[in-house]
């Protein structure tokens, strides 16, 4: 079963506004990670928190996670055209081997 | 620098039909490989991944198999294809240890037809 889900499914903001995406998971974890995929293509490796890390930057991202809810959130600041993608939340779960487990996704929209 | 190659990029078979998608890493030595399978609009599923050479991992009992025959190399085939096989292949690999991100190949948008 799918370790991560993400709400909401989809999203439609105005360019320059913020894009909160949500994911919750069910099992303890080494690590959470989160991708995006334009459509069509591979996923892109966009930054990772460590389940020690309650928050981190990278540019306009802002990641957030609570270990005691078993949920973190990607903040995209400043939103532009070209962060119109999907983005996915990964798990890297404790005792999981080698697998790392992906949500069902958001939809971010972003309009000029 | 590391890349990754994955082909074909789309392909259109019959039911009943064999298939042979290929994966192959370059500059990086003993990756962890994956094949991940998505549906129109959906999630990722973990197919097979693989820690060496003719070591799989079976996450989903299916119509499909994994071979890794050389360190860089991971191939996902099928006797007959159904139906049901339709989706986007996504071959990945990442190094070996905790924390390691993944990075993707381009997929392969297979429809079985």
């Amino acid at each position: 079963s799918q370790q991560g889900e993400e709400d909401p499914q989809a999203l439609s903001i105005q360019e320059g506004e913020n894009a909160t995406m949500n994911c919750s998971y069910k099992t303890s974890i080494n690590n959470l990670q989160w991708y995006r995929q334009n459509s069509g293509r591979g996923l892109v490796h966009l930054i990772l928190i460590r389940s020690n890390e309650r928050e981190k930057h990278s540019g306009r991202l802002r990641v957030t996670l609570d270990t005691s809810k078993k949920s973190s959130s990607l903040l995209i600041t400043a939103s532009r055209a070209a962060d119109t993608a999907s983005y996915f939340c990964a798990t890297d779960h404790r005792g999981g081997g080698n697998k790392l487990t992906f949500g069902t996704g958001t939809q971010l929209k972003v309009e000029l | 620098s590391q890349t990754i190659h994955q082909w074909p990029a789309t392909l259109v078979q019959p039911v009943g039909s064999p298939l042979s998608l290929e994966c192959t890493v370059e500059g990086t030595s003993n990756p962890n490989l994956y094949w991940y399978r998505q549906a129109a609009g959906r999630g990722l599923q973990l197919l097979f991944y693989s820690v060496g050479i003719g070591q799989i991992s079976s996450e989903v009992p299916q119509n499909l198999s994994a071979s890794r025959p050389q360190d860089r190399q991971f191939i996902l085939s099928s006797k007959k294809l159904l139906l049901s096989d339709s989706g986007f292949y996504l071959c990945a690999w990442r190094t070996q240890g905790v924390g390691e991100k993944l990075f993707f190949g381009s997929g392969t948008q297979l429809s079985v037809l």
